[in-house]
């Protein structure tokens, strides 16, 4: 199996601040790769897919890139309502789908 | 609206079954490729198995800690899909989501995930 590392585990930060998350793959998956975003008490949410395509709906300061093993997910100006946890997930090797363990976007 | 709304969980002791639905609605059920991913208090996430549709074969594939356990299957006349859950082990306690996988295909023709929606999830406690 594939396996997603993410850092860090938690960030804190500030409205407006510039937030990057990192996701790293055990192996190589070009650029199958899916974040998500998920509040407390609540469902996950798609953010972006194929590394880099943001999902219809989705606030443009929401971005990511990277391709191989290394991925990022940038939030350019952090609003309240992006507070949450947020997941990355290789969509290249199956079975199985596998995520990353989630990095905690908390209030500085 | 595309909607997905599970039901079914509950508390089970050690070896019991359970069987979770998800009613969909808002979109063409039948042509949906399916998974059910599962969250354990305080965890991650973790996907449990998918079925294509039936144009697609309605094949299923499930995770390793599952296999040869749970059953998943889908009753397109209902737009529902089911996760049968025998021999329930403690380790198997968590919040279970179904999602749609819409997918995407690259140019080699390979089919590739994105899960959206999820339905609100159901929690499955095992325990004595």
């Amino acid at each position: 199996d594939i396996q997603m590392t993410q850092s860090p585990s938690s960030v804190s930060a500030s409205v407006g601040d510039r937030v990057t998350i990192t996701c790293r793959a055990s192996q190589g998956i070009s650029s199958w790769l899916a974040w998500y975003q998920q509040k407390p008490g609540k469902a996950p949410k798609l953010l972006i897919y194929a590394a880099s395509s943001l999902q219809s709906g989705v606030p443009s300061r929401f971005s990511g890139s990277g391709s191989g093993t290394d991925f990022t997910l940038t939030i350019s100006s952090l609003q309240p309502e992006d507070f949450a946890t947020y997941y990355c997930q290789q969509a290249n090797s199956f079975p199985p789908w596998t995520f990353g363990q989630g990095t905690k976007v908390e209030i500085k | 609206e595309v909607q997905l709304v599970e039901s079914g969980g509950g508390l089970v002791k050690p070896g019991g079954s359970l069987r979770l639905s998800c009613a969909a609605s808002g979109f063409t059920f039948s042509n949906a490729w399916m998974s059910w991913v599962r969250q354990a208090p305080g965890k991650g996430l973790e996907w449990v198995g998918r079925i294509k549709s039936k144009t697609d074969g309605g094949t299923t594939d499930y995770a390793a800690p599952v296999k040869g356990r749970f059953t998943i299957s889908r009753d397109d006349s209902k737009n529902t899909l089911y996760l049968q859950m025998n021999s329930l082990k403690t380790e198997d306690t968590a919040v279970y989501y179904c999602t749609t996988d819409l997918g995407y295909y690259d140019s080699s023709g390979y089919r590739h995930p994105k899960f959206d929606p999820w339905g609100q999830g159901t929690l499955v406690t095992v325990s004595s």
